[in-house]
C-alpha cells in the first residue's frame, strides 16, 4: 500500500508567476485536501476535492485553484505568486465513514516565491 | 478556527510517559477527538482519536474525561523521535468534515 506521493519536493518561483503542484493520493483513497502551512504555523486548510468535485474551501483567494482527477490525483494551481505564498504545500487523501481512521499527509512541497 | 486548546511548548525526560493536555470544551456528540503530530518537515501523521471510550494503539493511549471537555494524548516510553509538534482536533468522522488544526504543542523530548 502507498502512502501519498506529493511533487515536486522544493520549488522556487518568481512573484508572479503561476506554480501546479501534484498530489497522488494513497490508494483506495477518493477524498483529496491540500494545506499550506507557514513557518512555524499549523497547516491552514485550503480545500477539498471529493470525486473530482470541490468539497469545501478555506479562507483562500481564487487564484488558488485545484483539480482531481478519475483516479483521484490532485493538482493544486497558484497563479500571480506573491511573496507571502512561501510554504509547505501538503496534501492528504482519505476514505473516509464512520470508521475514519484520518488523513494520510504526504511529505510537503516547499515552494519559496522571491 | 480550531476548537481546541494546547499549551504551546512540553518537555519530557526521555524514557519516562508524555502526558499532553488538550482541551475542548464546546465538543459536540457526535466529534471525535484526534491527535496528529508533525515531526520538523515531514507531512503530519496520524497517531490515534476517540469518541468517549478510552483508547490505546501501538503509538499512545488517548484518555478523554467523561464529559469529553478535555483529553490526555499519552506516548508511555517517550524517545528522541517522539519530539514533534503535537495537533489535538476535534472533527466529525465525516468526509465533508475538514480537518482544522491549531498551533498544537510542540514536544522536547530530553535526553
Amino acid at each position: 500500500e502507498t502512502g501519498v506521493t506529493q511533487s515536486p519536493t522544493h520549488l522556487i518561483k518568481t512573484r508572479g508567476q503561476q506554480v501546479t503542484l501534484r498530489c497522488s493520493s494513497q490508494s483506495g483513497h477518493n477524498t483529496v485536501s491540500w494545506y499550506q502551512q507557514a513557518l512555524g504555523q499549523g497547516p491552514q486548510f485550503i480545500f477539498q476535492y471529493y470525486r473530482e468535485e470541490e468539497n469545501g474551501r478555506g479562507n483562500f483567494p481564487p487564484r488558488f485553484s485545484g483539480l482531481q482527477f478519475p483516479n483521484y490525483s490532485s493538482e493544486l494551481n497558484v497563479n500571480a505568486l506573491e511573496l507571502d505564498d512561501s510554504a509547505l504545500y501538503l496534501c492528504a487523501s482519505s476514505l473516509t465513514d464512520i470508521s475514519d481512521y484520518g488523513y494520510t499527509f504526504g511529505s510537503g512541497t516547499r515552494l519559496t516565491v522571491v | 478556527d480550531a476548537k481546541t486548546t494546547q499549551p504551546t511548548s512540553m518537555d519530557c525526560a526521555e524514557g519516562r510517559a508524555a502526558n499532553l493536555p488538550c482541551n475542548h470544551s464546546t465538543i459536540s456528540g457526535n466529534e471525535y477527538v484526534y491527535w496528529y503530530r508533525q515531526i520538523h518537515s515531514q507531512g503530519p501523521q496520524y497517531i490515534i482519536h476517540g469518541l468517549k471510550n478510552n483508547e490505546t494503539n501501538e503509538m499512545a493511549s488517548l484518555i478523554i474525561t467523561e464529559d469529553r471537555k478535555s483529553s490526555t494524548l499519552i506516548l508511555p516510553h517517550a524517545t528522541l523521535r517522539d519530539t514533534a509538534v503535537y495537533y489535538c482536533i476535534v472533527r466529525v468522522a465525516r468526509r465533508d468534515d475538514k480537518i482544522i488544526f491549531g498551533k498544537g504543542t510542540r514536544l522536547h523530548i530530553l535526553p
